[in-house]
């Protein structure tokens, strides 16, 4: 059965720090992988998404990893704001299983001015 | 805007009364679904779609119903919704199989007293 584990829980760093968020899973048999950033009492808004075939993304100050033998997955976030506060959320695809998607429980992300 | 968009975002009902939270995509979506989001056990898929007429259960389908009569829209039904039914709920939409970058919805707040 595919677990989805992220540490840590909470994370709170000074402005301007960069910062790492980690993910891993226990089965490596996924189509992808994707990176949710969720508000308070919000949405949740797809941030990066990465394709089993592939190592990386990127976009603006964040870079998502993947290494699917060892299921691991990071989020690096650059130069971090306060406007970057919020739960991060893994999510991977496992195959064959219709679309969906095995959440982690998230890193409640506090960045401080 | 390419959205998923819910209705209503907020909802207090009481025991037995029957509900419909609907969903709708402007992205021409095939592949749809429903999750729940509870303290301590985190997302969870309720429902999916593949396509029109094509709906299949997730892993707490129970108390649920959901049909697929057009492409854009898939509403979620509570016949007699019941305290434990108070969650967050959020629709989700992607092309294809689901095996794609998948899009939430703003998320309805349910309380069933």
């Amino acid at each position: 059965k595919q677990e989805v584990t992220q540490i840590p829980a909470a994370l709170s760093v000074p402005e301007g720090e960069n910062l790492v968020l980690n993910c891993s899973f226990t089965d490596s048999a996924i189509y992808n992988l994707q990176w949710f950033r969720q508000d308070p009492g919000k949405g949740l808004t797809s941030l990066l998404l990465i394709q089993s075939s592939q190592r990386e993304q990127t976009s603006g100050r964040l870079n998502a990893s993947l290494d699917k033998s060892s299921g691991r997955s990071t989020l690096y976030i650059a130069a971090s704001q306060p406007g970057d506060s919020a739960t991060y959320l893994c999510a991977v695809n496992p195959n064959n299983q219709g679309g969906k998607l095995i959440f982690g429980q998230g890193t409640e992300l506090s960045v401080k001015p | 805007e390419a959205q998923v968009t819910q209705n209503p975002r907020y909802l207090i009902t009481v025991t037995g009364k029957k509900l419909t939270v609907t969903c709708s995509q402007n992205m021409n979506h095939e592949y749809m679904s429903w999750y729940r989001q509870d303290p301590g056990l985190g997302l969870r898929q309720i429902y999916y779609s593949m396509n029109v007429e094509v709906t299949d259960k997730g892993d707490v389908p129970e108390g649920y119903k959901v049909s697929r009569k057009e492409k854009r829209n898939f509403p979620l039904i509570l016949e007699s919704p019941s305290p434990n039914q108070t969650s967050l709920y959020f629709c989700a939409s992607s092309i294809g199989n689901g095996a794609n970058e998948q899009f939430f919805g703003p998320g309805t707040r349910l309380t069933v007293l």
